[in-house]
């Protein structure tokens, strides 16, 4: 099986701290997703990586950046949280780059609170 | 750019009954592919189903099918003999072909709640 992990369920935060929230997959697959999602918004595309140190920009990239240094990891950087942030965050994987149909195979999601 | 709409933010459904989850989609591409992804309580999203926009017969696993009408961009969810395990939010999502790597456009999400 699958299995995207994501390093916190919960995590509460500061105005102006900078975040870092980990997503990891252990099934070799080379694109990765982040989402963040929201009521009434659904889940809205922030970054994606189609493979390591490869990175772009997805509909909503603005106060965010991304990290891909290995293939398994990818990472979200909120350089200086805001209380707009304050959402669940979803990472997600597919197996093939290019490959539009691949099913994606999401994390449990982190639930984050910039206060 | 692509939308997704779903117009039901809530629906219910009692078990073993059918129910209809409504998904609308605008798009300029013509080669493109539809999911249902599923998202149960505290629990990860998993795909339900996926329709590729030049296969005009529609998908179908197990309980779940779904109405693709290419030409009114209409793909709705059918989930029949409903269980109280497919209690879940319900995301309609669009993927354009191409080079587009996958990335998904989703729907607001309808949450639907099976009553025993």
């Amino acid at each position: 099986d699958v299995k995207v992990t994501q390093s916190s369920r919960y995590l509460v935060k500061r105005t102006g701290e900078k975040v870092f929230l980990e997503c990891v997959q252990d099934m070799d697959h080379e694109n990765m997703f982040w989402y963040r999602q929201d009521p009434g918004l659904g889940l809205r595309l922030i970054y994606f990586s189609y493979d390591v140190k490869m990175k772009e920009k997805g509909d909503i990239p603005e106060g965010y950046s991304v990290s891909r240094e290995k293939k398994e990891r990818f990472s979200l950087i909120l350089e200086s949280a805001s209380t707009n942030q304050t959402s669940m965050y979803l990472c997600a994987s597919s197996f093939l780059r290019g490959a539009t149909q691949d099913t994606q195979y999401f994390g449990p999601g982190t639930r984050l609170t910039v206060l | 750019a692509q939308t997704v709409t779903q117009s039901q933010p809530e629906m219910s459904v009692q078990e073993a009954e059918t129910v209809t989850l409504s998904c609308t989609y605008d798009t300029s591409e013509s080669n493109y592919y539809l999911f249902w992804y599923k998202q149960p309580p505290s629990r990860q999203m998993i795909l339900v189903i996926r329709q590729e926009a030049y296969k005009q017969q529609n998908a179908t696993e197990n309980r779940f099918s779904v109405n693709f009408q290419k030409a009114a961009k209409s793909f709705s969810l059918k989930i029949s003999d409903s269980q109280l395990g497919d209690t879940a939010m319900y995301f309609c999502a669009f993927a354009a072909g191409g080079t587009s790597y996958g990335k998904l456009t989703f729907g607001q999400g309808t949450i639907l709640t099976v009553h025993p």
